[in-house]
């Protein structure tokens, strides 16, 4: 079956550094792609989503680029600080669908 | 209160007992979701519900039965479970379900321990 999943399972980034979680996704039908963080005791939040018909998005700190002719998608934080630490998971979506899940990538913030 | 809510925080059964998760949303969605997350697995999606209408079941196991009395509250209904089942259970809402641009909202999840 189709899939979402992340290449990395740990990603250790030094305080103010940039941090760049990648994800692959293999149903060539989505369209809609969303990344949630997930912090310890706390269930996921919504940072920022892109629709397929853009290839950057930008928010507060965070950037999501888009990919469509590999089917990659990568969640860009700048200035990384110690709470960014937490899961990061990335979801797609295409119409008359629910989302699908990656498997998630933890991101460890050293001071 | 706001955003999603889910009781309780912690729960610990054994495999005979009978207990309930509940989940509240205070967001004015019509859809509501349960997940289960374990470890070292990505979210798996049980149950979804849209206006209180059951929309997808995926394949779980009847000792767990959800209930969706009204748009705003979701429960799920645990028996006989197995010590496989323990996991952090996620409530999730989202202004309707199975469309395209779908941002579902999380509860904080009730962490479950089978013995």
């Amino acid at each position: 079956g189709e899939s979402v999943g992340l290449h990395l399972p740990t990603l250790s980034v030094q305080e103010g550094d940039n941090s760049i979680i990648n994800c692959a996704y293999s149903n060539s039908a989505s369209d809609y792609f969303i990344w949630y963080k997930q912090e310890s005791g706390k269930g996921p939040q919504f940072i920022i989503d892109i629709r397929s018909n853009m290839d950057k998005r930008q928010g507060q700190r965070v950037t999501v680029l888009l990919n469509k002719t590999v089917k990659h998608l990568s969640l860009q934080i700048a200035a990384t600080q110690p709470g960014d630490s937490a899961v990061y998971f990335c979801a797609e979506n295409n119409a008359g669908n629910m989302l699908t899940f990656g498997g998630g990538t933890r991101l460890m913030v050293k001071p | 209160e706001t955003g999603v809510t889910q009781t309780p925080r912690h729960l610990v059964m054994g495999m005979t007992n009978k207990k309930s998760l509940k989940c509240e949303q205070h967001l004015g969605h019509n859809a509501m979701y349960w997940y289960k997350q374990s470890a070292k697995k990505p979210l798996e999606l049980m149950f979804v519900y849209s206006l209180e209408e059951r929309v997808e079941n995926n394949s779980v196991p009847s000792r767990f039965s959800p209930e969706c009395p009204n748009s705003s509250h979701l429960f799920l209904h645990l028996h006989t479970l197995q010590p496989e089942d323990s996991a952090l259970y996620l409530c999730a809402s989202s202004q309707e379900a199975g469309t395209g641009a779908n941002v579902l909202t999380f509860g904080a999840g009730s962490r479950l321990t089978v013995l």
